[in-house]
């Protein structure tokens, strides 16, 4: 079985620009969460969406947003990029929205490999 | 606030010798904890995960981590490390019931 694939791996972009990361769930996950992280740091929760819909987004700012859609496959959009944005995303998919009810190391987040963005 | 600390940004040990990672976090309620692992280029994989029960809690790769609530902490070892394990680990919490919070990291670094 596929994991959560993310496209693209690598990313450079100016200042300024905009851009999309798009990740793929593991088959039959409703859930997607996305995390930034930056070089040095540990993984910071920007959004999770579940059945289409945010339920919960981080201390982040307006320029980042994503959406879901009806195959559960997600989009992170950030606008107007900073030099600050060049960071890891990672995207996770799970089969329950909350995150507490899991059972056993099969039931839990599964990771992508990320999506390595450079902003120049 | 909810955190977490993972003192030690680098960590250098011989290969075959013990392993501590140490965790500490800061929680109003009883914590949901877990240890995660990312290899450059690779995602974040799950080692182990406390939720409530017995306070050892075994994991993949023959890691294990001690729930101490008396100390906030949440320390990882493995008795023999392998050169495979290096890598950098990250201890993490649940935040409500749909986010974690992660720590900085540890770097692991395996000489043979």
């Amino acid at each position: 079985d596929a994991g959560v694939t993310q496209s693209p791996t690598h990313l450079i972009k100016t200042r300024g620009q905009q851009v999309t990361l798009r990740c793929s769930p593991i088959s039959g996950h409703k859930s997607v969460s996305w995390y930034q992280q930056v070089l040095g740091q540990g993984p910071q929760f920007i959004f999770q969406y579940y059945e289409k819909e945010e339920r919960g987004r981080g201390n982040f700012p307006d320029r980042f947003s994503a959406r879901q859609f009806p195959n559960y496959s997600s989009e992170l959009n950030v606008n107007a990029l900073l030099l600050g944005d060049s960071a890891l995303y990672l995207c996770a998919s799970s089969s329950r929205i909350r995150l507490l009810n899991f059972s056993g190391l099969n039931e839990k987040l599964f990771f992508g490999s990320g999506t390595q963005l450079s902003v120049l | 606030a909810q955190s977490v600390t993972q003192p030690d940004i680098h960590i250098t040990v011989s290969e075959g010798a013990s392993l501590e990672l140490r965790c500490n976090y800061s929680y109003g309620a009883t914590p949901y904890l877990f240890w995660y692992v990312q290899s450059p280029g690779q995602g974040l994989q799950l080692l182990l995960k406390y939720f409530s029960g017995d306070t050892l809690v075994q994991g993949i790769k023959g890691f294990e981590a001690e729930f101490k609530r008396s100390q906030s902490s949440f320390n990882l070892r493995k008795p023999s490390v392998h050169w495979s394990d290096a890598a950098e680990y990250f201890c993490a919490i649940a935040s409500g019931t749909y986010k974690y919070i992660f720590g900085t990291g540890t770097r692991l670094k395996v000489l043979a």
